[in-house]
């Protein structure tokens, strides 16, 4: 398979407690970003990384969210002391910049923070 | 700010229709815009993307077109089907940087 894959597809966790998310992107592809989608809403950016340097982050990511591209591959998004304001899709995609820019997209993963 | 915005947010009509879906913008300065369809509770899948400099992409039944100046995309399907039934969310990614800024998108449902 040579899609952007997510790890785990669905988290279900208590309010406190920290949760991790794994992307795995395109292999070839240097740009990997992430989204959140809250339901009946678009996708809100969040960060995104050119191989492994962080590149941009979104106000929205405070300070309980930090992601990582340790070597330009795939990437981890960790949230600390989660809350109930957390539950969303988080969406991972990857592109070639500047070759050919279309982002692709994994299928989610669904967090639930009880 | 860039606002991206998608009217209408539902549509609903009987198969084999043709039927144009809007999505407009604030800022004219953009680097691309692409389309994208979202199944229920499924990730997004790229439709279309068109450049700046483009004014229209293809690709089978589906036809996008982009006019910068008056910040407006329409995403064009003919002869629609059940199978066509997603939401639909354009996006663009400005000048600066390569975030993509989203509407909330189109529900569209395809009646047989």
């Amino acid at each position: 398979d040579t899609g952007v894959s997510q790890n785990p597809r669905h988290k279900i966790t208590k309010r406190g407690q920290n949760v991790t998310f794994r992307c795995d992107p395109i292999s070839e592809h240097n740009r990997l970003y992430w989204y959140r989608q809250t339901l009946g809403q678009g996708p809100e950016f969040l960060t995104y990384f050119q191989n492994e340097a962080q590149l941009e982050k979104s106000r929205l990511l405070s300070d309980r969210f930090s992601a990582e591209r340790p070597k330009g591959s795939f990437s981890t998004l960790e949230i600390q002391r989660t809350e109930q304001g957390d539950s969303a899709m988080y969406l991972c995609a990857s592109s070639l910049a500047p070759s050919t820019d279309t982002q692709y997209f994994g299928p989610g993963t669904r967090l639930t923070v009880l | 700010k860039q606002e991206v915005t998608q009217i209408p947010a539902a549509l609903s009509v009987p198969e084999g229709e043709n039927l144009v879906l809007n999505c407009s913008f604030t800022d004219s300065a953009i680097y691309n815009l692409q389309w994208f369809r979202q199944d229920p509770g499924k990730g997004l899948t790229s439709l279309l993307l068109i450049q700046s400099s483009q004014r229209e992409q293809t690709s089978g039944r589906l036809n996008a077109s982009l006019d910068k100046s008056s910040g407006r995309s329409t995403l064009y399907i003919a002869a629609s089907q059940p199978g066509d039934s997603a939401t639909y969310l354009c996006a663009v990614r400005s000048n600066q940087g390569g975030k993509l800024i989203f509407g909330q998108g189109t529900e569209l449902s395809v009646k047989p």
